[in-house]
């Protein structure tokens, strides 16, 4: 099985500011790679798949890169909305979830 | 409008067995994989498998093997979940998720259902 994980478990950032995380395959997933939002009490957001190509409707200001073992999901200026946990997926083996990356306020 | 509607939360005792149901409209339903894919309390997502809506085939995640059932009936557009021999480790959130490819298994998530929370306790 592909193990999935993401750092940190916990990012404050402020409005207006950049946030990055992280998410690192146990092997290569090539860029087999989705990244989504989730917010307490709703259905997960897909917002990237094939590592970069932002979904329909996702604003530009989310952005994803990597290919192999190493993937990066950034947000380029955080919005009030955006404040959520954020789980990355391999889907080159299955589909597999990282345990999340809660981005809260600081 | 794409949507998948699911069953209500249920509670359940050790041992027993569960069944969801995951109602989609707004698309043609034999058209995509649908999955299902859970979240205990406090913990990540987890995938625990699959059907193709045309055939009825299905895989599921090793952990889960002999332990769920997936089924669909495409006169109502619905598809199911059974999960049996509940534990308190089975008390999650549910959901089923629309596969993003067309006619094809990709195995990444466009629609989401609105979850069911199954509680599992004596």
């Amino acid at each position: 099985e592909i193990v999935m994980t993401q750092s940190p478990a916990t990012l404050s950032v402020s409005p207006g500011e950049r946030a990055t995380l992280s998410c690192r395959a146990s092997q290569s997933i090539s860029s087999n790679l989705a990244w989504y939002q989730h917010k307490p009490g709703q259905a997960p957001r897909l917002l990237i798949h094939d590592a970069s190509i932002r979904a329909t409707g996702i604003p530009a200001r989310f952005s994803g890169s990597g290919s192999g073992t190493e993937f990066t999901l950034t947000i380029s200026s955080l919005q009030s909305e955006d404040f959520a946990v954020y789980y990355c997926q391999q889907y080159k083996n299955w589909g597999t979830f990282g345990q999340g990356t809660k981005v809260e306020i600081k | 409008q794409v949507q998948l509607v699911q069953s209500g939360a249920e509670v359940k005792k050790p041992g027993a067995s569960v069944k969801v149901s995951c109602k989609a409209s707004g698309y043609t339903f034999t058209d995509y994989y649908m999955h299902w894919v859970r979240q205990a309390p406090g913990q990540g997502l987890e995938w625990m498998g699959r059907i193709i809506p045309n055939s009825g085939g299905t895989n599921s995640a090793q952990k889960f093997q002999g332990r769920v059932t997936m089924t669909r009936d495409t006169s109502i557009n619905t598809a199911y979940m059974e999960l049996s021999r509940l534990s308190s480790d089975d008390t999650a959130v549910y959901y089923c998720a629309r596969d993003y490819g067309y006619q094809l298994l990709v195995y990444y998530f466009d629609y989401w259902g609105q979850g069911t929370l199954v509680t599992v306790s004596s």
